[in-house]
């Protein structure tokens, strides 16, 4: 079946503006989460979905990161006045039923701020 | 608070080696997981590790749980072309499904 797939694959953007990003998890996972990998690091967690409803969010940053999955199945990382900082790989993973050692990772999206 | 440290941060091999590499850890872990990632791509779980000096093997890889459950090991037999990538350890925080990372090992193959 289907894997877990992430839009756009690549992205650049200005400072100052304003993105988002998707992914679309596998179907039927109730779980999803995102992470941010850098150049030469491993994946750091920003925020867990179990559902619809974020029950961990203690990864984001600053309030200039936000996700939302509002159907319990696509969801959406927006990031505001995106600055140099923010450029990584934004990966996506989904799991069944959330336990650690079941995610599956999507391809991820590059973001580049120039 | 918990961190991973994998050495070495690279490897050059030739095709046909043995690798090994490590994740250590000051924190006792009670699991640890090996993943690969592809260029372009999201890693991959390759072995999971759930008991204190377990040895698990899937195919040509090779991995194990310190007896101290601080440190594990990955070894890749024979090398092939397609081993190239880059390797990580992880481990669960407190909670059961939350990951910690290591910063991962590049493995590179001489032509």
């Amino acid at each position: 079946g289907a894997g877990v797939s992430q839009t756009p694959s690549n992205k650049v953007t200005e400072k100052g503006k304003y993105v988002e990003l998707r992914c679309d998890p596998i179907s039927g996972h109730t779980a999803l989460y995102w992470y941010r990998q850098s150049l030469g690091q491993g994946p750091e967690f920003l925020i867990y979905f179990q559902g619809t409803g974020a029950a961990d969010d203690s990864g984001l940053p600053n309030d200039r990161f936000f996700a939302v999955r509002p159907e319990g199945s696509v969801s959406t990382l927006k990031i505001q006045r995106t600055e140099r900082g923010d450029s990584a790989v934004y990966l996506c993973a989904s799991s069944p039923s959330g336990f650690y050692n079941e995610q599956f990772f999507g391809p991820g999206t590059r973001l580049t701020v120039l | 608070g918990q961190q991973l440290n994998q050495s070495p941060q690279s490897m050059f091999i030739q095709e046909g080696e043995d690798v090994s590499m490590n994740c250590t850890s000051s924190s006792i872990f009670n699991t640890w997981l090996w993943y690969k990632q592809d260029p372009g791509e999201g890693p991959v779980l390759l072995i999971a590790l759930y008991k204190a000096g377990e040895l698990t093997s899937n195919g040509r890889l090779t991995a194990q749980f310190g007896i101290t459950r601080k440190d594990s090991f990955l070894n890749i037999s024979a090398s092939i072309p397609s081993d190239v990538g880059i390797y990580f350890c992880a481990g669960p925080t407190d909670s059961n499904y939350q990951l910690i990372w290591g910063a991962g090992t590049k493995l590179i193959i001489k032509p």
